[in-house]
């Protein structure tokens, strides 16, 4: 019961920008979109999170439309280590996850 | 690492054997998560706790029962072990509320034969 949506794949150029979509048309007011990802076979790393105003920490930015309906993770210079399985979810306590769009870096 | 941790990281039984995976924490955190993941599917919730002999289902919960009877444990139980739970364990844990992320472990791979 995931509340988002991803497209389940994309492919990046490295060095190039990778902008992640994710719709998530039935969040609710307080609800904040988490961002992780996946490398390989290792336990997910938390990115980057946000209610309503964008965000950059120094892995990435999120930028979050001004209904809250959608958001983009933005990897502003994707490098090789950046392949992997990125995950957007919305918080409930159930902290459930979806499928993730796997993200291949190509040099 | 967020001082969690799982164990075993490797296992191996036969179909219809118990089997008990745990989740151990230093952080003290209310929520704690278990997972499996199989190629195609991203990670699918099993059961969480909310505290101390508080827990509930998630999306594949048949077949898994769960305890916590200290804050720093969640153990995980296969009662009967079948082929279909091969699959990579993964637990998390964070704090209460809305603002805070998750931690994961490094994962279990269970296989059963």
């Amino acid at each position: 019961d995931a509340k988002t949506t991803q497209p389940p794949s994309m492919d990046c150029a490295e060095g190039r920008a990778a902008n992640l979509p994710c719709n998530h048309s039935t969040i609710s007011g307080n609800e904040y979109v988490y961002w992780y990802r996946q490398i390989h076979s290792q336990g997910p790393q938390y990115i980057i999170h946000g209610l309503k105003n964008n965000e950059t920490n120094e892995m990435a930015s999120l930028i979050i439309t001004e209904d809250r309906k959608s958001s983009t993770l933005i990897l502003p210079h994707a490098t090789l280590r950046d392949t992997a399985v990125y995950y957007c979810i919305v918080y409930d306590y159930k902290l459930s996850f979806g499928a993730g769009t796997t993200v291949t870096v190509r040099a | 690492d967020a001082g969690i941790t799982q164990s075993p990281r490797h296992k191996v039984t036969e179909t219809g054997t118990p089997v008990t995976l745990r989740c151990h924490q230093t952080e003290n955190h209310r929520y704690m998560y278990w997972y499996r993941q199989d190629p195609g599917h991203g990670l699918r919730l099993i059961h969480y706790s909310y505290g101390v002999k508080d827990t509930d289902k998630g999306e594949v919960s048949d077949g898994y029962s769960v305890s916590r009877s200290k804050t720093e444990d969640f153990l995980l139980t296969l009662e009967s072990a079948t082929s279909s739970q091969t699959s990579v364990y993964f637990c998390a844990i964070r704090v209460e509320g809305l603002n805070t992320e998750a931690f994961f472990g490094q994962g279990t791979r269970l296989t059963v034969v």
